[in-house]
């Protein structure tokens, strides 16, 4: 089946701590982004990435840290720097083929300080 | 800039009863617009988008949603709703005319169905 694959699905952080969420896609989509999620304020756009090798900041990229060297994977860094991690953190992907494509999200990754 | 309002944290509705989720949004050319719907430690599901046309909007499970220009809304209806629908719904905007491709999302809307 074709989907996005978020990993793990909980993750915990120490103080100084750098942490990666993976992303991984098969539906052979060009853009990809990266969601936090905190209750009561809905999603908020940390990077996207339209195409390999690219990407922007989005509202909230302070802290955090991306790469796209592969079309299906776009894994998302939680830095030190970023001093209130705790969140759910959802990964998406659409088609550029058409800029009204839905996008379509994985399962999350649930992010806590230890 | 773009952004979506959601008026209500949470809606309450009898199964069988009519039940609508409101949504406003601002952009600064013509809006693309989704609803989406996030069951408890999952991701979002897509569930209808505008895109133009058509003011009534069909989508996934029964759910519709009316495009109103005039009063900048979009709000989700479904006529007869179901204890499974009770969930987290979001509302989504995208500006045709701008060159970002993400979405803004609003706060969410809880719709709770009890039997």
């Amino acid at each position: 089946d074709g989907g996005i694959t978020q990993s793990p699905k909980y993750l915990f952080r120490k103080e100084g701590q750098n942490v990666t969420l993976s992303c991984e896609q098969n539906l052979n989509h060009d853009a990809m982004y990266w969601y936090r999620q905190d209750p009561g304020q809905g999603l908020r756009l940390i990077y996207y990435s339209q195409i390999v090798n690219d990407f922007q900041k989005g509202d909230i990229a302070e802290g955090y840290s991306v790469s796209r060297e592969k079309k299906e994977s776009f894994p998302l860094t939680v830095t030190s720097a970023q001093k209130n991690p705790t969140a759910f953190y959802l990964c998406a992907s659409s088609s550029e083929t058409g800029v009204n494509q839905p996008q379509h999200f994985g399962d999350g990754t649930r992010l806590s300080i230890l | 800039a773009q952004s979506v309002a959601q008026p209500e944290d949470q809606v309450n509705v009898a199964e069988g009863n009519p039940l609508t989720v409101k949504c406003t949004y601002s952009v600064s050319g013509n809006p693309y617009l989704f609803w989406y719907v996030q069951y408890p430690n999952r991701g979002l599901q897509f569930l209808l988008k505008y895109i133009t046309g058509d003011n009534l909007v069909k989508g996934s499970y029964g759910f519709e949603a009316e495009f109103n220009k005039s009063q900048t809304s979009f709000h989700l209806k479904k006529p007869s709703a179901l204890v499974s629908d009770s969930a987290l719904y979001f509302c989504a905007v995208k500006d045709m005319d701008t060159g970002r491709r993400a979405l803004t999302f609003g706060s969410g809307t809880r719709l709770q169905v009890q039997p």
